[in-house]
């Protein structure tokens, strides 16, 4: 039975460029949340999502970033014109649909901007 | 909104003994979870132990245990008999109940590095 599955580890971009983290939940589970985990801080919310919808996307900056969890296929946090400042480590969760079960954690993808 | 507060920034043990880290907490439901996770080296995250507020009983795992005091807001995890491989850090958790078929971010604390010495 696989984990949260990330994609990829590691990812290096040039100010500017864009990119695309992908999360894989676990088998049977609907929900998927991104987090954030700036260098020496702890994990920071930034957006939940079920399929083909957001529910919450309180913690996600206003510009630049976007996510979806479409119909089929994984989900994906997107950044646009990335800056010095995106650099850290973008980890996923996933949890089933019902009850509130704790969230299993992806390896996370740690993202380095140039 | 819900704040979560580990005071101990980093904790070192001796290996086979035991070692407790603090984490409190503010919040205004009433239904709630808490959680310990641990970060090793490899930067996974791995659930350690989970409480229910409305169960009195404190939640145990083999060698990690809680003491939940409600009323207090606190919430410890102690490790009895501490292992080389403990030495992770390790975060405290919020998560508010909500309905049973919907999800529920996740608020944690700053982290508690913990070192255990051979």
């Amino acid at each position: 039975n696989a984990g949260v599955m990330q994609n990829p580890r590691h990812l290096v971009r040039r100010r500017g460029q864009e990119a695309r983290l992908r999360c894989s939940p676990m088998k049977g589970h609907s929900h998927v949340y991104w987090y954030r985990q700036l260098p020496e801080e702890g994990l920071k919310f930034m957006v939940y999502l079920q399929k083909e919808n957001i529910i919450d996307e309180s913690g996600m900056p206003k510009e630049r970033f976007s996510a979806e969890f479409p119909k089929e296929g994984p989900s994906i946090l997107r950044i646009q014109q990335v800056v010095r400042g995106d650099s850290a480590a973008y980890f996923c969760a996933s949890s089933p649909r019902n009850k509130a079960q704790p969230q299993h954690f992806g390896d996370g993808t740690r993202l380095s901007i140039l | 909104a819900q704040t979560v507060t580990q005071s101990q920034p980093e904790m070192s043990v001796q290996e086979a003994e035991t070692v407790t880290l603090s984490c409190t907490y503010d919040t205004s439901e009433n239904n709630y979870y808490l959680f310990w996770y641990k970060q090793p080296p490899s930067r996974q995250m791995i659930l350690v132990i989970r409480q229910e507020a409305y169960k009195q009983q404190n939640a145990t795992e083999n060698r990690f245990s809680v003491n939940f005091q409600k009323a207090a807001k606190s919430f410890s995890l102690k490790i009895s008999d501490s292992q080389l491989g403990d030495t992770a850090m390790y975060f405290c958790a919020f998560m508010k109940h909500v309905a049973e078929t919907s999800g529920s971010r996740l608020t944690f604390g700053e982290g508690t590095q913990l070192t255990v010495n051979p």
